[in-house]
């Protein structure tokens, strides 16, 4: 069974930073792409990164190039959420989700998330 | 990248059939077939009911559908059900290799 839970969330002030873990278990970690998805309160959902199997690809939304970093560690079987420079408009539930296979770029699982909270 | 357009809110009464509209761009519903539907109750994580337009994940149930032509992918759900009430979204890949997901669409079993 595919298992991914989210860990590291939290409240932050505004220009802080948070570090997400995700830890993936019940499939080969090593061979799936991965992506951060979030849904601020109330709102509907909000595609962050994507990262491949091998890490050789990296994409971010707009709203977080150049603050938020993706990476992951196959030998842990975890994914990673760096979050710096944080505003209230990133507060929100973030997910941790898995892509159908390499190359099938359709999210099939998610993670129960884990809310991060950035106010003063 | 914005946000594809869903309708806010669809209704209808059980047994009867709902459709859900998701209209995007020739950046990403209409470039690829990677257009998936989710299913949100409140205070879950969102599941997926349709994959590559059409496909249905083994044991989601065969009343929900999916279609697409051109920009617009749709979801119909037949004989509603009072489960079937939660918050919908589509999603599709982009041309520029991100994601984008749907406005959301709240489905009312009235």
């Amino acid at each position: 069974e595919v298992q991914l839970v989210e860990s590291g969330g939290g409240l932050v002030k505004p220009g802080g930073s948070l570090r997400l873990s995700c830890a993936a278990s019940g499939f080969t970690f090593n061979i799936y792409d991965m992506n951060w998805v979030r849904q601020a309160p109330g709102k509907g959902l909000e595609w962050v990164s994507f990262i491949s199997s091998s890490s050789t690809s990296i994409y971010y939304a707009d709203s977080v190039k150049g603050r938020f970093t993706i990476s992951r560690d196959n030998a842990k079987n975890s994914l990673y959420l760096q979050m710096n420079s944080l505003r209230a408009e990133d507060t929100a539930v973030y997910y941790c989700t898995r892509d159908f296979n390499t190359d099938w770029y359709i999210i099939a699982y998610w993670g129960q998330g884990t809310l991060v909270t950035v106010s003063s | 990248q914005s946000a594809l357009t869903q309708p806010a809110s669809v209704s209808g009464s059980p047994g009867q059939s709902i459709t859900i509209s998701c209209t995007g761009t020739s950046n990403d519903i209409g470039a690829y077939n990677y257009v998936s539907w989710y299913q949100q109750h409140p205070g879950k994580a969102p599941q997926l009911m349709i994959y590559d337009v059409t496909s249905r994940p083994s044991g989601v149930s065969d009343r929900f559908s999916g279609s697409k032509s051109g920009n617009t992918a749709s979801l119909t759900i037949s004989g509603l059900q009072a489960e079937d009430e939660a918050d919908y979204y589509c999603s599709s890949y982009t041309i520029f290799s991100t994601r984008v997901f749907g406005t959301g669409t709240k489905v009312t079993v009235l």
